[in-house]
């Protein structure tokens, strides 16, 4: 079956550090990929998304780049602050409308000022 | 902040006792998604309801049902508890022609069965 694999944490950085979380995923067929995030006590958010191949999602000074031919969707932040501090899951959907996302195990961001 | 909220928000069963999570969705919004969350891991999809029916379900045996009410909001039932049920339970809902950025996630039950 499909399956996302995420880079393991805890990940710590300082403030201004630049961030990658690593991504990879396996899929049958051409899903559409995401980044949640997670802060204490909250629901999953979407970050940002990216439906076909090539295309780049953006939010909040995240990036990702939906690669086909390494199956990776990477997620990038040039400075990160001591509010990015959550914890990051990457996920996929076969398709937009069925809603089904199947998610990695997430990544723990602790930024220390 | 979304308009999913999930009660109870914690909650402590013993191995073999039943359960049931509840869930009210967004307003407006006809699909509901249960996830399990175990600690340290992604959430896993259980199953989604649309318009009071089940419409898909993951790999979770039959003791895990749930019921979709005339409201939408949502139950999320487990039968002969085991003790890997523990876990975060998330509830998320939507319009299925809406895309996912307005998908929506409660904050979810912690549920712990000892």
């Amino acid at each position: 079956g499909d399956s996302v694999t995420q880079m393991e944490g805890p990940v710590t950085l300082s403030e201004e550090a630049f961030l990658t979380i690593n991504c990879t995923y396996t899929a049958t067929g051409y899903p559409s990929l995401f980044w949640y995030v997670q802060y204490p006590g909250e629901g999953l958010q979407l970050l940002l998304k990216a439906t076909k191949a090539d295309d780049k999602g953006s939010n909040k000074g995240f990036e990702a780049t939906y690669r086909k031919e390494t199956t990776s969707f990477h997620l990038e932040k040039g400075s990160v602050q001591v509010s990015d501090s959550a914890v990051y899951f990457c996920a996929l959907s076969e398709q937009e409308g069925a809603q089904k996302l199947v998610f990695g195990q997430g990544t723990r961001l602790t930024i220390n000022p | 902040e979304t308009g999913v909220t999930q009660s109870p928000t914690h909650l402590i069963k013993t191995r073999g006792q039943q359960v049931t999570l509840r869930c009210s969705s967004q307003s407006g919004h006809n699909t509901v998604s249960w996830y399990q969350q175990a600690l340290g891991q992604g959430p896993q999809f259980i199953f989604q309801y649309y318009r009071e029916e089940e419409n898909g379900r993951g790999n979770f045996p039959p003791r895990f049902s749930g019921l979709q009410f005339p409201n939408y909001s949502s139950e999320l039932n487990v039968n002969a508890l085991e003790l890997d049920d523990s876990a975060l339970y998330l509830c998320a809902s939507s319009l299925p022609r809406d895309g996912y950025e307005k998908l929506f996630f409660g904050s979810g039950t912690q549920l712990s069965v000892l």
